[in-house]
């Protein structure tokens, strides 16, 4: 059971936008920035979002990032086929003293 | 371009002992914090331990505390982990990782290496 919760999938056609959430608690997400990563299978993760919703370099401004109170968001719009992958959000949490993932969302595009 | 290579993978038995190395290039090992996370074949990621730039702080997942030990080389171009009384959950990739900034105390790991994987079977 991960800290953070995430829907284990999500699909949408190329083109559309679609939207993963990430909900946490008061010591983690409520208290820290959210941060999201991209992992391609076979792939070591990549950093698609920092502090809630600054794109590293190169991060195409397709993809964004929100947080609101104990829950965070990352939206893909214009979605492509390469954006086929797992996703995972990502905070420290205060009380633990440690960073906690969530469980991951595995975005299929149709 | 920065470059993380993991290495020191490998079968052990249950109860035993390895020691992963990280080999960072492309930029200065002592001026960010470090990271390890492991990755179960098929599952997600989890979060193992962080150093922070000085080497002075560190923290520890509750499944690994106790039993592995991240480290700075002394030559400050080499992350560690030393684990110990490995047992069958800990069969996973591990993953080194660069923080993003000097704190230990943060999830944004903006470089990762291509992780190596740990086996503990009987």
């Amino acid at each position: 059971q991960s800290v953070l919760t995430q829907p284990p999938s999500a699909s949408a056609t190329p083109g559309q936008t679609v939207t993963i959430s990430c909900s946490g608690g008061r010591s983690n997400i409520g208290s820290n920035t959210v941060n999201w990563y991209q992992q391609v299978p076979g792939s070591a993760p990549k950093l698609l979002i920092l502090g809630n919703d600054q794109r590293p370099s190169g991060v195409p401004g397709r993809f964004s990032g929100s947080k609101s109170g104990t829950s965070a968001s990352l939206a893909i719009s214009g979605l492509q086929s390469e954006d086929e992958a797992d996703y995972y959000c990502a905070a420290w949490d205060d009380s633990l003293d440690g960073g906690v993932f969530g469980g991951g969302t595995k975005l299929t595009v149709l | 371009e920065v470059q993380l290579v993991e290495s020191g993978g490998g079968l052990v038995q249950p109860g035993g002992s390895l020691r992963l190395s990280c080999a960072a290039s492309g930029f200065t090992l002592n001026d960010y914090a470090m990271h390890w996370v492991r990755q179960a074949p098929g599952q997600g990621l989890e979060w193992l331990s962080s150093i922070s730039w000085s080497g002075r702080t560190t923290a520890y997942a509750p499944s690994v505390k106790g039993r592995f030990t991240i480290s700075r080389g002394n030559a400050g171009d080499a992350l560690s982990l030393q684990m110990n009384s490995l047992r069958v959950e800990d069969t996973a990739f591990y993953y080194c990782a660069k923080g993003y900034s000097l704190s230990y105390s943060s999830a944004s790991l903006d470089s990762w290496g291509q992780g190596v994987l740990v086996t503990v079977s009987s």
